[in-house]
This record gives structure tokens, C-alpha cells and sequence, in this order.
């Protein structure tokens, strides 16, 4: 099984709303991503985690935190964002080894900031 | 950073035609990876291709890792062919994607 699954498909929120994106992965991989895509822009990595260890894209404003409940499991916190953050959020996981793997991408959620 | 680049941006093909895309990056990777974004944002994997040749039907890729570039061919191109192709280089946390090449194939 290569999937990798996000819930909802789309969201929209206003500015005052605290959502949370949700990502699942059953590969019994041990690394999971956050990229942010802009349209008509490439994927943009915000977050990893990497054996339960965070690591932060620096760029990236405290309003997005991120949670890794368990190695299979990735959430992505929504509070107080602004309506440029209306994006494509896409979760990736890969086997975590160190010298970098093959990513596998899940279908993303459509996020729509009013 | 690495840096990633892709040419052509964008590639109008007939339907049939052959057509080679590349991607150049600035700094010696252990990770390269081509994908396909289909018109509803889904990235699919095509080749994890750090080094060497594969194929895989009617695609192929070349990464020439000493000289930092890497190459995918796409022949007898179908109008499903259409969409973004993206290059992404790094690994891990260092994982960078180039800007893309939107090809469109004509019926």
C-alpha cells in the first residue's frame, strides 16, 4: 500500500477560525512533510518530521504548527491565517533515511482563506 | 541552498511527438525525483533517479549526478500526458522542487 491519505479535500475557513489538516500513511515510513503549494508555483516545504524529531522551514509564521501524534500520523494546525495563505496543502512521507528517499505524496487539501 | 532549475517552463506538443525535459541543480544531491501534477493537484511519483538510466513504458530518465543535471523523455506523447512536471532535488529537509514545465498535448 503507497498511499497516503489527507483529510478534508477542501476547507475554508475565516481569519478568526483553528483548523487542523490531517494526513495518515500505512507504508511504516518514519518521516512526514508539509509542503504549501501556491498556484501556479512549485511545492514549498514548510515542515518535517523525521523519527518523531521537528524540523522547521524558518519562513514559515507560528500561525501553521504542526503535530506528529505518532509515526503515522501527521496533523497540521490552522489559527489566525490570512487569506494568502489560501493554498494547496500537500503531506508526503518517505522511509527517513538520513542521505534523503523517495517521497509519496497524498492527494492534499484545497485550504481557502475568506 | 540548492538551487533547481527546469526547462522548457512550457511545452506545447502533438499528440505523437517525442520531447525532453531537464532539470539542473546546483549542488551534488543524494535525492532526485521526477513527478507528474495532474489538473487536481495530485503529485504522482514517475522516478526516484539519484543517479543512473530507468524506464518505465513510454518515460525515461537520466540523472547525471557528476555534472548535476537530470533528464526525463517522454515519447509518443498522449493528450494524459498533459499537466505539470516537476523535478525535486535534495532529500529530507533539503528537499527543493524546480519551477516546473506545464506541457500541453494536442489531440
Amino acid at each position: 500500500d503507497t498511499e497516503v491519505t489527507q483529510t478534508p479535500k477542501h476547507l475554508v475557513m475565516g481569519m478568526t477560525n483553528k483548523k487542523s489538516l490531517k494526513c495518515e500513511q500505512h507504508m511504516g515510513h518514519r518521516a512526514m512533510y508539509w509542503y504549501k503549494q501556491k498556484a501556479k508555483k512549485p511545492p514549498e516545504l514548510m515542515f518535517v518530521y523525521s523519527y518523531e524529531k521537528l524540523s522547521i522551514n524558518e519562513s514559515m509564521p507560528s500561525r501553521f504548527s504542526p503535530e506528529c501524534p505518532n509515526s503515522s500520523l501527521l496533523n497540521l494546525h490552522l489559527h489566525a491565517l490570512q487569506p494568502e495563505d489560501s493554498a494547496l496543502y500537500l503531506c508526503a512521507s518517505s522511509q527517513g533515511h538520513l542521505r534523503g528517499d523517495e517521497q509519496f505524496f497524498g492527494p492534499g487539501t484545497r485550504l481557502t482563506v475568506l | 541552498g540548492i538551487q533547481v532549475e527546469q526547462s522548457p517552463p512550457d511545452l506545447i506538443l502533438q499528440e505523437g511527438a517525442n520531447s525532453t525535459l531537464r532539470c539542473n541543480f546546483s549542488d551534488s544531491v543524494n535525492n532526485l525525483q521526477w513527478f507528474h501534477q495532474n489538473p487536481w493537484g495530485q503529485l504522482i511519483n514517475l522516478f526516484y533517479i539519484p543517479s543512473g538510466t530507468k524506464q518505465n513504458g513510454r518515460l525515461s530518465a537520466t540523472t547525471v549526478a557528476t555534472e548535476r543535471y537530470s533528464l526525463l523523455y517522454i515519447s509518443s506523447s498522449q493528450t494524459t500526458d498533459s499537466g505539470v512536471y516537476f523535478c525535486a532535488a535534495g532529500g529530507g529537509f533539503k528537499t527543493i522542487f524546480g519551477a516546473g514545465t506545464r506541457l500541453f498535448v494536442k489531440a
